[in-house]
């Protein structure tokens, strides 16, 4: 069965400190694997997309198959980097059925203190 | 290009009571979902469509019904609401079901007292 952990509910961190939130996923497949990203009062927006591999306001994220993991990355927080973060994975084409659909973990609130 | 609407944004309802959140997408999206939002639970799928005409359960669909007459719109219904429906819905839609990013609207906080 499609699982995404993010073991953090709340990370603190303080303004130009590197952050990690971490993501861990169980599939038994070759997953599509995303951050998507809430700030206060707006709405889910994706944030990076793990086949883009591209640096989105500084983050970036690295899909390591043999740790199941997708830790989202940045080396310099800022303050407008507070938000609430979700890991979701898509089983893809190759799968149909329900797991073409986007599983989402619990969320990590990120905060960052001036 | 509105995106994704979500109406009402707000709603009360009484335990019993039935009532119909509505999501329209203006970017032919394939693709649509609810989502229901609750505190450390994350994000739980409750129902989806692949196409007009075409819908499927999610993770939590029990209490909801969902359908699909067009492309645009993807109302959902809540038969008879229950306090433990108290949570903020967000619809959502994307090109095709398969690796294409979702876009999301802006909710529906909905209170069952």
């Amino acid at each position: 069965a499609q699982r995404v952990t993010q073991p953090e509910k709340l990370l603190s961190v303080f303004k130009g400190a590197p952050v990690e939130l971490k993501c861990n996923y169980s599939y038994s497949g070759s997953p599509e694997l995303f951050w998507y990203v809430q700030y206060s009062r707006q709405r889910l927006q994706l944030l990076l997309r793990h086949i883009s591999r591209e640096s989105i306001k500084g983050f970036t994220a690295d899909l390591n198959k043999g740790e199941t993991s997708f830790h989202l990355k940045k080396p310099f927080a800022q303050e407008e980097d507070s938000a609430m973060y979700y890991c979701a994975l898509s089983g893809g084409v190759t799968y149909g059925g329900s797991q073409g659909n986007l599983i989402f973990g619990k969320g990590t609130k990120l905060s960052v203190k001036p | 290009n509105a995106g994704v609407t979500q109406t009402p944004k707000f709603q009360v309802l009484k335990t019993g009571q039935s009532m119909t959140l509505q999501c329209a997408q203006d970017m032919n999206h394939e693709y649509m979902s609810w989502y229901r939002q609750d505190p450390g639970m994350g994000l739980r799928l409750i129902h989806y469509s692949v196409g007009a005409g075409i819908t499927d359960q999610g993770e939590v669909p029990n209490g909801y019904n969902v359908s699909r007459s067009t492309t645009e719109d993807f109302p959902l219904r809540l038969l008879s609401a229950a306090p433990s429906q108290t949570s903020v819905y967000f619809c959502a839609s994307s090109r095709t079901r398969y690796n294409s990013p979702l876009h999301f609207g802006n909710g529906t906080r909905l209170t069952v007292t």
